[in-house]
């Protein structure tokens, strides 16, 4: 049962052009969502997150939107630069008090920022 | 650096064989998980320890064992190993239970398991 979705298993942009990376969710007892990013070789790396009480989380050149009635968030990049090329994985947690108290990763989506 | 070591960092073994991960998390954190990566797959949720004891189970078969030690150092046991065992698998840590109020978990670089 996979709680977290990422339907693009990759995704190519020029750099310059925003990328918009999505994610579906189906739990609605989650209530906090993450953007990890990996590199080959590396252990993912935490970018961005958004809490449920939010709609839009801005750090830089990433925002991450959330539409909760939908159960969808998205990540956008703006301007998307070379070094951006990673894969990218959504995940959300729980609330210590529910039973779902450990973080759901997605399957990733590979970015490819083209020149 | 994110802080949290894994060792080994290769291993290669046969089929029917077992093996031990091991995981320091950065120094203060007192939670520790396991997620597997098997080829182009998404980080799949093993189990998580909090100050020694196992707080969260995911998809962890039984042949896979985990503890975390009075030192909060953790090790990963995988056993009568198979082919489909082959995989990524990445430890990380957090100083809370969950992490979920900041949400950052801090990964190692992962043990890549082949078995052949």
């Amino acid at each position: 049962d996979q709680q977290v979705k990422q339907n693009s298993p990759s995704l190519s942009v020029q750099e310059g052009r925003i990328s918009i990376l999505n994610c579906d969710y189906t739990n609605s007892m989650f209530d906090y969502f993450l953007w990890y990013k990996k590199y080959p070789a590396e252990g993912p790396t935490f970018l961005i997150s958004i809490s449920s009480i939010k709609d839009k989380n801005e750090d830089g050149r990433f925002t991450v939107f959330l539409n909760k009635s939908a159960k969808h968030l998205s990540l956008h990049i703006v301007p998307s630069q070379p070094g951006d090329s990673a894969v990218y994985f959504c995940a959300a947690s729980a609330p210590l008090d529910s039973s779902a108290s450990k973080i759901i990763f997605g399957s990733g989506t590979r970015l490819s920022i083209r020149p | 650096d994110s802080g949290v070591t894994q060792t080994p960092k290769h291993l290669i073994t046969a089929t029917g064989q077992r093996v031990t991960l091991r995981c320091s998390p950065r120094s203060g954190d007192l939670s520790v998980y396991w997620y597997q990566q098997s080829l182009d797959q998404g980080l799949q949720f093993l189990i998580q320890y909090y100050n020694g004891e196992e707080r969260a189970k995911g998809n962890i078969l039984e042949r896979f064992s985990a503890q975390q030690f009075p030192d909060l150092h953790s090790e990963l046991n995988l056993s009568s190993l198979e082919l489909g065992d082959s995989a990524l698998y990445f430890c990380a840590s957090s100083p809370r239970l969950a992490g979920w109020d900041t949400g950052e978990l801090f990964f190692g670089e992962g043990s890549r398991l082949t078995v052949l």
